[in-house]
């Protein structure tokens, strides 16, 4: 069964603290997402790799950083985090191309931001 | 730029009703593909269905059917005789080619959901 973990269902951080937010796919996916959700906005992508070491942003980027290091793993940094950050943070993972790019997704990060 | 809109925010129906959820899409590309997504309570999105652009023809899945109309740029979906189970927000989305130097790729443009309460 393929899968995308996130680590942790919950997280409740203060103002200022430098949060990651750490994702794991077993599907040997060279594309990875990271999004946001906010109730009345949707799903907004933050940023995206389609590659190792390679990062790309997306149409929120602005507080946040990331590093995939390995194919398994994307990382999303916070790194002085704010209450606007308070939000439900989804990963997802994908083939590449523009074919059979069905995104799988995590079971999210509940991010609150005190 | 791609937009999708899904015009309907919640939507509220009795057990056994049938509701179709509106998705109206915007692109220039010429290949690009259509999906819908089910996130229930548990919060995970769940893959529904994908869609290319030169496929037209309507799918039936059980009580689940899809409406693809490339001259008015929508893509609906219909549940037949609801159940409180497919209570969920039901994202639309839209493939938009991204070549970055290694080569083609493509990201997902995501309308902003349609919470869909099913009463018993």
């Amino acid at each position: 069964d393929v899968k995308v973990t996130q680590s942790s269902r919950y997280l409740v951080k203060r103002t200022g603290e430098k949060v990651f937010l750490e994702c794991v796919q077993d599907m040997d996916h060279e594309n990875m997402f990271w999004y946001r959700q906010d109730p009345g906005l949707g799903l907004r992508l933050i940023y995206f790799s389609y590659d190792v070491k390679m990062k790309e942003k997306g149409d929120i980027p602005e507080g946040y950083s990331v590093s995939r290091e390995k194919k398994e793993r994307f990382s999303l940094i916070l790194e002085s985090a704010s209450t606007n950050q308070t939000s439900m943070y989804l990963c997802a993972s994908s083939l590449p191309g523009l074919a059979n790019n069905e995104q799988f997704f995590g079971p999210g990060t509940r991010l609150t931001v005190l | 730029a791609q937009k999708v809109t899904q015009a309907q925010t919640e939507i509220s129906v009795v057990e056994k009703e049938d509701v179709t959820l509106d998705c109206v899409y915007e692109t220039r590309d010429t290949t690009y593909y259509l999906f819908w997504y089910k996130q229930p309570p548990s919060g995970e999105l769940v893959f529904l269905i994908r869609r290319n652009s030169f496929d037209e023809q309507n799918e039936i899945s059980g009580r689940y059917s899809w409406n693809f109309q490339k001259s008015t740029s929508s893509f609906n979906f219909t549940i037949t005789a609801s159940q409180v189970v497919d209570s969920a927000v039901y994202f639309c989305a839209l493939s938009e080619a991204y070549v970055p130097l290694t080569g083609a790729n493509s990201k997902l443009t995501f309308g902003k959901g349609i919470t869909l309460s099913v009463r018993p």
